[in-house]
């Protein structure tokens, strides 16, 4: 299997632009995570999906971000309007369930800079 | 907040052991140590697990103090590629929930 792959894998855009990153997981994995880094707050969760529905969104920073995963090989993140402080790199990953005491696997991650 | 402590930075010699400390004093008698790494531009790869034995895989070992308040994770013979962030996680065996604390890591530099 590739891994888990991402697109972009970099993206600039101007505030106030709708962002969309893409996410397809390795084939079988049943659960799918969003997460975002920076160098102030580190490595969060914002949002996981178990078989293709939302888990829990309680790390998605505000309204302005949404995700979906129409079917168990693509998910998107979607931010709209888009910030300066929205500027990070935005991972995807993903596991099965019957790993579940063992972490997911990462993309390479989308570099997200908005100006 | 993270519930383990890091060293910020740690240096090693090519070839050497590589022994990077983790500290865990508050950990809960159900919560595993988890180790993963982050090579700089990727994303962040598990290395090993354990919750009171010691582990051993094909990239490393991990060694848990008896009371399970702190352990440490050894590369044998590191290697250039293994200059990365090195993170120290705890979570609940078996939880669905991934609301993870990720401490600011070891940024691990192995030296020629």
């Amino acid at each position: 299997d590739a891994g888990v792959i991402q697109s972009p894998r970099h993206e600039v855009t101007e505030m106030g632009q709708e962002v969309t990153l893409r996410c397809k997981p390795i084939s079988g994995h049943d659960y799918l995570f969003w997460y975002r880094q920076t160098m102030m707050r580190g490595l969060e969760l914002l949002i996981y999906f178990n078989n293709n529905v939302p888990i829990d969104d309680s790390g998605m920073p505000e309204d302005r971000f949404s995700a979906k995963m129409p079917n168990a090989s693509f998910s998107t993140l979607k931010i709209q309007p888009s910030e300066p402080r929205d500027s990070a790199v935005y991972f995807c990953a993903s596991r099965q369930y019957r790993d579940r005491d063992r972490e997911a696997f990462f993309g390479q991650g989308t570099r997200l800079t908005v100006v | 907040d993270a519930k383990t402590t890091q060293p910020p930075s740690m240096d090693c010699a090519e070839g050497r052991a590589a022994n990077l400390p983790c500290n865990h004093s508050t950990i809960s008698g159900n919560e595993y140590v988890y180790w993963y790494r982050q090579i700089h531009s990727q994303g962040p790869q598990y290395i090993i697990h354990g919750l009171k034995n010691n582990e051993t895989n094909e990239m490393a070992s991990l060694i848990i103090t008896e009371d399970r308040k702190s352990s440490t994770l050894i590369l044998p013979h590191a290697t250039l590629r293994d200059t990365a962030v090195y993170y120290c996680i705890v979570r609940v065996a078996g939880d669905s929930n991934y609301q993870l604390i990720w401490g600011a890591g070891t940024k691990l530099i192995i030296k020629p």
